[in-house]
């Protein structure tokens, strides 16, 4: 069965400091790949996708993702935390179900950025 | 405006009342989805329809019905509310020309208790 797993519930980084938010993925076909972020009281915002073209993927607002096939994984970075980036973030993986794409989102990382 | 919004934002209800959730776009996309955010379980697909004459269930349906009165309209309706549907609900949409990525466009939420 195709998953996404989120390693850490919460993760917490000084400002300024490398956010790493990691995220791997179990699919039996070349999986397309999503990263969604949710600020407080909003709905989700996708950040990046990867859809089997380059295997590092920039997003908005200075976050990145590499897609590791060995690795199984799609792992979220920024170099330097701000402030603004403390949300929850999802990853998620498009799977084939009864003859339609849907997304199966993991469990969520919530980042927590201190001064 | 926003492009996909959801009324009401927040409701609270009592066990065994009818519940509707109402969500509108004007992204003029095909597919629309209706999910629900528990913590620590991430969002999970209750109905999603790809035109106004199709609906299908999604992970979680049982509780659950929808109508999809137009293409930019897709309501979600919880016939006899239980407090384990307490929960944040989301609407989203996609673009049948941009199936092949998937990106899903969501609704701020509504946050939804069942007493």
């Amino acid at each position: 069965a195709q998953s996404v797993t989120q390693l850490g519930s919460h993760v917490s980084v000084s400002e300024g400091a490398l956010v790493l938010l990691r995220c791997n993925y179990s699919s039996s076909v070349p999986p397309y790949l999503f990263w969604y972020v949710q600020y407080p009281n909003q709905g989700l915002q996708l950040l990046l996708k990867y859809t089997s073209a380059a295997t590092l993927v920039k997003g908005i607002n200075g976050f990145e993702a590499e897609f590791k096939k060995s690795e199984t994984s799609f792992h979220l970075t920024k170099p330097s935390a701000h402030m603004s980036d403390a949300a929850e973030y999802f990853c998620a993986v498009r799977i084939l179900m009864d003859s339609s794409y849907k997304l199966i989102f993991g469990s969520g990382t919530r980042l927590l950025v201190r001064p | 405006d926003a492009d996909v919004t959801q009324t009401p934002r927040n409701r609270i209800t009592k066990t065994g009342k009818r519940i509707m959730l109402e969500c509108s776009q004007t992204k003029g996309h095909d597919r629309m989805y209706w999910y629900r955010q528990d913590p620590g379980l991430g969002l999970r697909l209750i109905y999603y329809s790809f035109d106004v004459k199709d609906i299908n269930k999604g992970e979680i349906s049982d509780g659950y019905s929808v109508s999809r009165q137009a293409q930019a309209k897709f309501s979600l309706s919880l016939e006899s509310a239980i407090p384990n549907q307490t929960a944040l609900y989301f609407c989203a949409t996609s673009d049948l020309q941009g199936a092949g990525t998937d990106t899903q466009y969501f609704g701020p939420g509504t946050r939804l208790t069942v007493l």
